[in-house]
């Protein structure tokens, strides 16, 4: 596709439930990064890939997170036992590669509501 | 540690007043700063970096480095404007590609 594609667009679960959030990067683009938006907060980053390494997965809040990255391509962010402060916008974003001064493109995000 | 500030959580202005949001950062190297906005129901897009020295949309952004600051100018607002503005960092010299957000300013431009 021409942009970031995230999904679901909206995802509403349970508290303790586990939930699983996809990215698909624009095409080419071997660096992606994942990102969170809590209410009332500015954007705080979760963890980067460069192909299907995580160099830099510093931003993850907890050991419940984690993400995989598969054929360089669509990456995954799981939430294990999820808790009401995991509810944000979960955004996703990719750049050409590692090159540094190549701007992220972001996707919509995934809004995540935990009951 | 990488920091972005932005003191405004609303910024009010009349058409055809100039715009300034205002944006300082905390890093010890060397930064590249950026300004992304999100206008209502879009996604958020990058509107213009320090390395490009460039105007876009009419917007312009200086990066100071004495006074540690990166704030978006505009000389005439218009009603288009309105957003959401988010000044964000990337540590060139070791903090790798990530990029630290300030928690944004909602600019309304009110006719």
């Amino acid at each position: 596709g021409a942009g970031v594609s995230q999904s679901p667009s909206n995802k509403v679960t349970e508290k303790g439930k586990d939930v699983e959030l996809r990215c698909d990067p624009i095409s080419g683009h071997t660096a992606l990064y994942w990102y969170r938006q809590s209410l009332g907060q500015g954007l705080e980053f979760l963890i980067y890939f460069q192909g299907n390494s995580a160099p830099d997965k510093s931003g993850l809040p907890s050991d419940r997170f984690s993400a995989e990255r598969t054929g360089g391509s669509v990456s995954t962010l799981t939430i294990q036992r999820t808790q009401q402060e995991d509810s944000a916008v979960y955004l996703c974003a990719s750049s050409p590669g590692q090159v540094s001064n190549q701007p992220q493109h972001f996707g919509d995000g995934t809004r995540l509501s935990i009951l | 540690a990488q920091r972005v500030t932005q003191p405004e959580k609303l910024l009010s202005v009349f058409k055809g007043a100039p715009v300034e949001l205002k944006c300082n950062y905390s890093y010890s190297g060397s930064p590249e700063l950026f300004w992304y906005v999100q206008y209502s129901r879009q996604r958020l897009q990058l509107l213009l970096r320090h390395i490009s020295r460039e105007s876009i949309k009419g917007f312009t952004a200086d990066l100071n480095k004495g006074e540690t600051s990166f704030h978006l100018k505009k000389p005439f607002a218009q009603e288009e404007d309105s957003a959401m503005y988010y000044c964000a960092l990337r540590g060139v010299t070791g903090g790798g590609n990530k990029l630290t957000f300030g928690t944004g300013t909602q600019l309304k431009v009110e006719l």
